[in-house]
Parts: structure tokens; C-alpha cells; sequence
């Protein structure tokens, strides 16, 4: 079964505007932790936000919030004030921390384009 | 500088010649891994290292052995690559478990 899912394989924004890319996970363990990671065109691999699955509010990193639904089992990104270097992939993962030997599992991408 | 260090990024060779993609952190981290890249498949992990000479199997290990002997070290191993093994590899370590992972800069391997 597929334990994470981004249905959006490309997304466009205009300059200035936010922009959310979907990602919902699959798991039954109750503790487990989810991340983006954004890969631009050079790519490699960059680290943008962490929500644990205990965590009471949404994370936030500057730009960047996490939109979190544990009832939904949705965790997705939002972006605001899209800027020209955000055009890269974007990767959600999911790590779950007692089942499914912890390892990290990614999702299929989202290509985020930004439109001047 | 807090880095991961992947060898070679780029390396293309043919079928049954062993080769290993190295990986150094200077970090401390416990925890590494490996993945691979495919389009449309995202990133599909290899094997993991919790620490020093425990490894275990990720998502796609066949044809792939890795050994951590060191902390820093975690280098990934295909004894006899085949074209099905072309892929970008991904190198990554992070403090803990559920800490984010730092990643290497990637190594692109193209078998022939």
C-alpha cells in the first residue's frame, strides 16, 4: 500500500502568491514523523519542515507551514509570498517510528513551477 | 562545514563491474542511509545504518550491500551492477531516527 501520496505531479503559481501541495500518508503506528524536502534543478536534497505526530500546533519555518490533519492523515505545504527560486520538486516523507523498521518514505513528487 | 560527502557524483561503467559509491558525514550522526531516485518513483530507500555495524534493509536492497564500520563512513556496494541499477543515489545521515536527514549531493550512476 502506498504510505505516502502526492496527487498533484505538477502545480503552477504566479510570483507573490501561496501555493499548497497536498500529501497524505498511510500508517497505523502512532508515533511517526513527516517532512518536505524541496529538490531544485541542481539536485540536490534540502531539508524545509518537520511535524511530529504528537505536535499540538502546525509547524511553521518561514515561508513554509505545515498543514496538518492527523484525523485526515494530510500533511500538506504551504508556501506563501511564492518567490522565482521556489520552482523545484517537492518531496513529502514520512517516518514512522516503531513500525516499518523506521525508515524514511517518500512520495513521488511534486514539480512546483513559479510563474513570473 | 557540516556536510555529507558523496563519491563519485558521476560514474558510468558496465555490466558486473563491481563498483562502491562512497559516503563520509562529519557530523556525528547515528543514523544513515541510502536511496535511490527514479522518476516518477521518488526517492526509495536502499538500506539504513541505526549505527556503527548495524544495517538493515530499506525498501529496494537487492543487488546492494553497505557496511558501517565507522561512524563516519557508509559506503554502498554493487557487486555486480546490472543496467537496471542506473539511477541517482542519495547518501543522507541525521542525528537521530526522527531527526531530518541531511543528504549528500548525489552520485549518478549509469550502467551499461
Amino acid at each position: 500500500a502506498q504510505k505516502i501520496t502526492q496527487t498533484q505531479p505538477g502545480m503552477f503559481v504566479q510570483e507573490k502568491e501561496a501555493v499548497t501541495l497536498d500529501c497524505t500518508y498511510d500508517t497505523s503506528d502512532p508515533s511517526y514523523g513527516l517532512f518536505w524536502y524541496k529538490q531544485p534543478s541542481s539536485g540536490e536534497m534540502i531539508f524545509l519542515i518537520y511535524q511530529g505526530s504528537y505536535d499540538q500546533q502546525n509547524a511553521t519555518e518561514g515561508r513554509y507551514s505545515l498543514n496538518f490533519q492527523k484525523a485526515r492523515k494530510s500533511a500538506n505545504l504551504v508556501i506563501s509570498a511564492s518567490q522565482l527560486g521556489d520552482s523545484a520538486m517537492y518531496f513529502c516523507a514520512m517516518r514512522e517510528l516503531y513500525g516499518s523498521a523506521r525508515q524514511l518514505t517518500f512520495g513521488s513528487g511534486t514539480q512546483l513551477t513559479v510563474l513570473p | 562545514e557540516a556536510q555529507v560527502t558523496q563519491n563519485p557524483r558521476y560514474l558510468i561503467t558496465v555490466t558486473g563491474k563491481k563498483l562502491t559509491v562512497t559516503c563520509s558525514q562529519n557530523m556525528n550522526h547515528e543514523y544513515m542511509s541510502w536511496y535511490r531516485q527514479d522518476p516518477g518513483l521518488g526517492l526509495r530507500q536502499i538500506y539504513y545504518s541505526m549505527n556503527v555495524e548495524v544495517t538493515d534493509k530499506g525498501d529496494v536492497p537487492e543487488g546492494y550491500k553497505v557496511s558501517r564500520k565507522e561512524k563516519r563512513n557508509f559506503p554502498l556496494i554493487l557487486e555486480s551492477p546490472s543496467p537496471n541499477q542506473t539511477s541517482l543515489y542519495f547518501c543522507a545521515s541525521s542525528r537521530e531516527v526522527n531527526q531530518p536527514q541531511h543528504f549528500g549531493d548525489g552520485t549518478r550512476l549509469s550502467i551499461l
